[in-house]
């Protein structure tokens, strides 16, 4: 069965600094992998997808992934926080064994410190 | 494009009422799915629907029931409320589910409380 652990339940920054959101999953198929974003009383928007063309994946707002098949990972970073990233992230996996149903991490809560 | 839309934005329930949440897309997607969020648990699903005509159980789906009314909207109903379906709702759908790096839209969710 797939499944997702986002290692980090909340991640504080200051503004202008790297941001690092550390995702691992589980899955016995080649996965399908998505970052979601979630601002305040908002729904989810799409940040990225990996789909397999290449393990750097860029996404919207500067953020980009990185998928390690040998570590079961996606990681999301961006270089540098700026205040409207502060949000909740959703990593996600998908596969052929749950027909690419979608399973959700439990989020990381980003703050940005000015 | 309107994409997702779902009402109510909120809801106040007594235990055992009953009330029905009402979602439609716009882009022509076959597969549409109810989901609900709680803190520290992301979201999960509760049901969904493949195609018009077809509904499943997802993961949590006991306490609801949907119907998948026509392509577009996607409705799911709670026939005696609880205090434990306290939460925010989201509809989302996709243009089929079962195909690979197929990403769903989402609805800017309802925010129930039941007291």
């Amino acid at each position: 069965a797939q499944s997702v652990t986002q290692l980090d339940s909340h991640v504080s920054v200051s503004e202008g600094t790297p941001v690092l959101l550390r995702c691992n999953y589980s899955s016995s198929y080649s996965p399908s992998l998505f970052w979601y974003v979630q601002h305040p009383n908002k729904g989810l928007q799409l940040l990225l997808k990996y789909t397999s063309a290449a393990t750097l994946v860029k996404g919207i707002n500067g953020f980009e992934a990185e998928f390690k098949k040998s570590e079961t990972s996606f990681h999301l970073t961006k270089p540098s926080a700026h205040m409207s990233d502060a949000a909740e992230y959703f990593c996600v996996v998908s596969d052929l064994t749950n027909d690419y149903k979608l399973s959700f991490g439990a989020g990381t809560t980003v703050t940005v410190r000015a | 494009n309107a994409g997702v839309t779902q009402t109510p934005k909120f809801q106040v329930l007594k235990t055992g009422q009953s009330m029905t949440l009402q979602c439609a897309q716009d882009m022509n997607h076959n597969s549409m799915y109810w989901y609900r969020q709680d803190p520290g648990m992301g979201l999960r699903l509760i049901y969904y629907s493949a195609s018009e005509g077809t509904t499943d159980k997802g993961e949590v789906p006991n306490g609801y029931n949907v119907s998948r009314l026509n392509k577009r909207e996607f409705s799911l109903r709670l026939e005696s409320a609880a205090p434990s379906q306290t939460s925010v709702y989201f509809c989302a759908s996709s243009e089929a589910l079962g195909r690979t790096y197929n990403e769903q839209f989402f609805g800017p969710g309802t925010r129930l409380t039941v007291l």
